[in-house]
């Protein structure tokens, strides 16, 4: 079975300063990442995917994204982190493989990202 | 392209009663998703629907059940609600081919159960 953790339930950090939300996983094939947003009483956002090639995946907003896959790791990045970036941020997978050829989306439980002015 | 649109966005309903939530995926996506977004649960998967058939199944109850008209437009029901079921609604549609395909969450249909 997939799945995927945030071991962060939040993270602060100060305007301006790097930022660093993580995310691991598990799946049987390959795996499909995906990092999305969510503001206040709105749905989520996509922000990028990683599905093969360039380690590094480049997304909406100045994030980014590292796949790690011997840490099975995916982590999202920003370089200056701005106040409006405070928000929930959700990690999910997909696995390659599955059986009846389609595989739904894993979630992990979210982070909250503080930004402080 | 007009993103995907949930309706209502608001719902008080009480105990025992049931729902219908719909929501219209981008044009030309031919998978729904439905997801139920809690603080305590997070976000769980309940049931895909790709050309009018579901061909995913979360871990819910039989009182949740979906299903997805000739246009794409799909539909939620949840009978006999309980308090538990109050949580945020959220509907991602995708064109559905490939497992690598992005999903594009509506706004959601916030449904409080008194």
């Amino acid at each position: 079975a997939q799945s995927v953790a945030q071991p962060e339930d939040q993270v602060n950090v100060a305007e301006g300063n790097p930022l660093t939300v993580k995310c691991t996983y598990s799946v049987s094939g390959n795996p499909y990442l995906f990092w999305y947003v969510q503001y206040p009483n709105r749905g989520l956002q996509f922000l990028l995917k990683y599905i093969t090639g360039d380690n590094l995946v480049k997304g909406s907003y100045g994030f980014e994204a590292e796949f790690n896959k011997s840490q099975t790791s995916f982590h999202l990045k920003k370089p200056s982190a701005l106040v409006s970036d405070s928000a929930l941020y959700f990690c999910a997978v997909r696995d390659s493989v599955k059986n009846s050829g389609y595989s739904t989306l894993t979630f992990g439980k979210g982070t909250m990202l503080l930004v402080s002015p | 392209k007009a993103g995907v649109t949930q309706t209502p966005r608001y719902l008080i309903k009480t105990r025992g009663q049931q729902v219908t939530l719909s929501c219209s995926p981008i044009s030309g996506h031919r998978s729904v998703s439905w997801y139920q977004q809690t603080p305590g649960q997070g976000l769980q998967f309940l049931f895909e629907y790709f050309s009018e058939t579901q061909r995913n199944k979360g871990n819910f109850p039989g009182r949740f059940s979906g299903r997805q008209f000739s246009n794409s437009r799909s539909e939620m029901n949840v009978s006999t609600l309980e308090l538990g079921d109050s949580a945020l609604y959220l509907c991602a549609s995708s064109s559905g081919q490939l497992s690598t395909d992005t999903q594009y969450f509506g706004p959601g249909t916030r449904l409080t159960v008194l």
